[in-house]
């Protein structure tokens, strides 16, 4: 079946540009998406159709998927964006949805 | 607003059953998909079953495929998770999830989840 990597943790100071990968098999030639989690919270989606952001997400939020791996970037990351992400795709080969393991966004 | 909520979770010992509901409003329910998500404590997301708007496809898990149905009934606005034979590992919250696209789904609308805990 389909799998999707993530680094496990992520570290950035303030102000400075976070970037989380998610890697898979030929996933550029997939559509992918971005959750942000947040401690006792269900997911928010930050990231859709690979770089569209949902009304109400900053700016700050991209996405990007040009080749492996796909990339989730945040600029003038703030102590607001520590989280957990996720990235998620629709397998169609198995008409399976597929959520990467997740990255702990820490905010030095 | 969209408005998922979710009900049903409880303690159920192995190889029981329990029945997840969830109540949508705010949106015209039998036009999505809508999907089932579930998080173990302490760990990541993870996907358990889709079923289309009108409940003709249905999706799952291998990890709870031939356990687990997932079902819909459109004239109550209302998506179930039956669950049966649970083992200690389907411990988890689960979420109600509206998808979003057309297979190729996505989830902006989450409701707060239901914990089932399986244990003796």
């Amino acid at each position: 079946s389909y799998v999707l990597t993530q680094p496990p943790s992520v570290s950035v100071a303030p102000g400075k540009t976070a970037r989380i990968t998610c890697g898979g098999s030929s996933i550029g030639g997939k559509t992918v998406h971005w959750y942000q989690q947040k401690p006792g919270q269900a997911p928010v989606l930050v990231i859709y159709y690979d770089n569209e952001r949902p009304s109400g997400i900053p700016e700050r939020f991209s996405g990007s998927n040009s080749g492996n791996p796909a990339t989730l970037t945040i600029s003038r990351v703030e102590a607001g964006d520590e989280a957990d992400y996720y990235c998620q795709v629709w397998d169609s080969s198995s008409d399976h949805v597929i959520f990467g393991g997740g990255t702990k966004l820490t905010v030095l | 607003e969209v408005k998922l909520v979710e009900s049903g979770g409880a303690l159920v010992q192995p190889g029981g059953s329990l029945r997840l509901s969830c109540a949508a409003s705010k949106f015209t329910f039998n036009s999505y998909w809508m999907t089932w998500v579930r998080q173990a404590p302490g760990k990541g997301l993870e996907w358990v079953a889709n079923i289309k708007e009108d409940g003709s496809e249905k999706y799952y898990a291998d990890s709870v495929k031939g356990r687990f149905t997932i079902s819909r009934d459109n004239a109550k606005n209302s998506l179930y998770l039956q669950m049966k034979s649970l083992r200690a590992e389907d411990t988890a919250v689960y979420y109600c999830v509206r998808g979003d696209g057309d297979y190729n789904l996505f989830f902006k609308s989450w409701g707060q989840g239901t914990l089932v805990t399986v244990s003796s």
